[in-house]
């Protein structure tokens, strides 16, 4: 059973707008959400990440927004870049003694 | 650092052979995990260690599949026998937090 889930498996900006990449989740349990990026033929590389006590979190272009009373968790990035074209994993955990990763969204900004 | 390495980074078996990946964590990190990506799952978490000691291995799909971490540089995860359905990208992260995970660049194993 997938705890997070990623419903779209691609998406498409025009570059200097915005993406929004979403994530969902089932476990009120889950305290520490995260983002990773993946380009092709390398591993996932951390990009961002919230706590469960806060409903956003912002680095440069990227913010991440919580919503915990939907279980909703979204990555916004501004503005968006071709080198932002990659695949981006929504990870959620328990104190970190459990990691549950959606199944990734593939983000392709157009030039 | 040079980061997490991982051998090979491509693995074309054929079924019922064993198979043995392996991970050199980053140097200091305490923590080591091994994760599986499909298409169809995304990013699976098989097992993790915690100072070498395999804190939960639940993820681990069955008894054909098998991890060991001997000491803080080196861990390896075997498959035997492998089987087509575990045809998969195979990741090593290791952390020196818990949240955030460094990842090698995976195995693309093919059991054919």
């Amino acid at each position: 059973d997938q705890q997070v889930k990623q419903n779209s498996p691609s998406l498409s900006v025009q570059e200097g707008r915005i993406s929004i990449l979403n994530c969902d989740y089932t476990n009120s349990m889950f305290d520490y959400f995260l983002w990773y990026k993946k380009y092709p033929a390398e591993g996932p590389t951390f990009l961002i990440s919230i706590s469960s006590i806060k409903d956003k979190n912002e680095d440069g272009r990227f913010t991440v927004f919580l919503n915990k009373s939907a279980k909703h968790l979204s990555l916004h990035i501004v503005p968006s870049q071709p080198g932002d074209s990659a695949v981006y994993f929504c990870a959620a955990t328990v104190t970190g003694n459990q990691f549950y990763f959606g199944t990734g969204t593939s983000l392709t900004v157009i030039p | 650092d040079a980061g997490v390495i991982q051998s090979p980074r491509h693995e074309v078996t054929e079924m019922g052979q064993e198979v043995t990946l392996r991970c050199k964590p980053i140097s200091g990190h305490n923590s080591l995990f091994w994760y599986r990506q499909t298409m169809m799952r995304g990013l699976e978490l098989l097992i993790y260690f915690n100072n070498n000691v395999p804190i939960d291995d639940s993820g681990m799909p069955e008894d054909r599949f098998s991890a060991k971490m001997p000491n803080a540089s080196f861990s390896t995860l075997k498959i035997q026998p492998s089987e087509p359905r575990d045809s998969a990208v195979y990741f090593c992260a290791s952390s020196e937090a818990r949240w955030e995970q460094f990842f090698g660049p995976g195995t693309r194993l093919t059991v054919l």
